[in-house]
């Protein structure tokens, strides 16, 4: 089945920018999204790409798409402290309703 | 405003109890979900229903049963709870057409002691 791999921490300073990346082996993966989950909270869709997308972007965050090397990109401009989180990838074949989600990055944001 | 709830957000309950874990969306979503979450493990999914009546099994259904008598409300049940069950249960919802996104409540923290 699909797989998808995520490193788990990344540190970045307040006002950088952070890269968090995602692998997947599924070269089917039509719907690719980001979540994000607060402390305590449950998950939140951030923004998703379709498979024939290279590049979304939309206001702080730009999602980049290599489907030749099954990356996937989520950039964060000007990262705050509010934007500490574990962030999720997923992606999905479409049409079976059930992403396979990467472990998480868990991201901290330090002043 | 899409709505995911969950019925509980903290629970304890003793090893053996009959835990009932419910949710509801109201946004006429035909998919529903249960996951739990662990650290290190990321989201694992239990169950899933695609309609009223109906289950299918995710990748860890062994300890657990759900149950889907209305479109809005699906629910998790432990029959006999143990202490590697203590976990946070995140429910998810998703429409059959478009995106496909899941939607998630606020998940509920199980303590099995």
């Amino acid at each position: 089945g699909e797989d998808v791999e995520q490193s788990l921490f990344l540190s970045v300073r307040e006002g950088d920018s952070s890269v968090i990346n995602c692998t997947y082996t599924d070269s089917s993966s039509t719907y690719l999204y980001w979540y994000k989950q607060e402390p305590g909270a449950g998950l939140q869709l951030l923004t998703y790409i379709f498979s024939n997308m290279d590049m979304k972007q939309d206001q702080r965050l730009t999602v980049l798409l290599n489907k030749k090397d099954k990356h996937l990109s989520l950039r964060i401009a000007d990262t705050q402290t509010g934007d500490s989180a574990i962030y999720f990838c997923a992606v999905s074949p479409g049409g079976s309703y059930i992403p396979t989600f990467g472990r998480g990055t868990s991201l901290i944001v330090h002043p | 405003d899409v709505k995911v709830t969950q019925s509980s957000r903290y629970l304890v309950k003793r090893t053996g109890e009959k835990v009932f874990l419910e949710c509801v969306q109201d946004m006429d979503h035909e998919n529903m979900f249960w996951y739990r979450q662990d650290p290190g493990l990321g989201l694992r999914l239990i169950y899933f229903s695609y309609d009223v009546k109906m289950k299918e099994k995710g990748d860890i259904p062994e300890g657990y049963s759900v149950s889907r008598e209305k479109k809005e409300r699906f629910s998790l049940i432990l029959e006999s709870a143990s202490t590697n069950q203590t976990s946070m249960y995140l429910c998810a919802s998703s429409s059959r057409t478009g995106l496909e996104t899941q939607y998630f409540g606020p998940g509920t923290r199980l303590l099995v002691l």
